[in-house]
């Protein structure tokens, strides 16, 4: 099956500490990317990855960290310095920028 | 801002009945996206339309593009209780500080009543 999986579905993490949110894609896309979405509100842009070995911040990358070290991969960190992580965290790959997205299912970050 | 706006927040309709959502923007754009998302879920692709298109269609989806008034319309007909969902829509701006990013909307909430 071809697809994008998020791992894990839910995440629990104490206040300090960094924790990384795992993106794989087997759709053989060249661009994927990190979106952040709270509770009614759309989807905001945290990091892009147009090809491997290289990415792009989005609109709120402060806090976060990426890399992109296999075409099939993007983990995005979550920092201690992200002052408000607790969010519904969405990966998604697409062919290349500009084209249709696919979407992950999602991991739901809750800081306590 | 490159993003789009979306009206109304939300709607409540019967099935069988259509369903009209619109979305407007401010900035020239490459394409414009419409995405839906059952609650607590990923998102799913449901048509672009590229800036030089005025209208597409897919299934019981129609989708309108007028790039004289910066806006954009989702049309679902005969709508089903399946439907009851978010609907946002997305847009890649023309270039800029905004190249690669896809922007999204707050979205509309759907719900078909059976």
């Amino acid at each position: 099956d071809g697809g994008i999986t998020q791992s894990p579905k839910y995440l629990f993490r104490k206040e300090g500490q960094n924790v990384t949110l795992s993106c794989e894609q087997n759709l053989n896309h060249d661009a994927m990317y990190w979106y952040r979405q709270d509770p009614g509100q759309g989807l905001r842009l945290i990091y892009y990855s147009q090809i491997v070995n290289d990415f792009q911040k989005g609109d709120i990358a402060e806090g976060y960290s990426v890399s992109r070290e296999k075409k099939e991969s993007f983990p995005l960190t979550v920092t201690s310095a992200q002052k408000n992580p607790t969010a519904f965290y969405l990966c998604a790959s697409s062919l290349a920028l500009y084209n249709e997205q696919f979407f992950g299912p999602g991991t739901r970050l809750t800081v306590l | 801002s490159q993003q789009g706006e979306e009206d109304p927040q939300a709607l409540s309709i019967q099935e069988g009945e259509n369903a009209t959502m619109n979305c407007s923007y401010k900035t020239s754009i490459n394409n414009l996206q419409w995405y839906r998302q059952n609650s607590g879920r990923g998102l799913v692709h449901l048509i672009l339309i590229r800036s030089n298109e005025r209208e597409k269609h897919s299934g019981r989806l129609r989708v309108t593009l007028d790039t004289s008034k910066k806006s954009s319309s989702l049309l679902i007909t005969a709508s089903r209780a399946a439907d009851t969902a978010s609907y946002f829509c997305a847009l890649y701006g023309a270039g800029g500080t905004s190249y690669g990013k896809l922007t999204f909307g707050q979205g509309t909430i759907l719900t078909v009543h059976p």
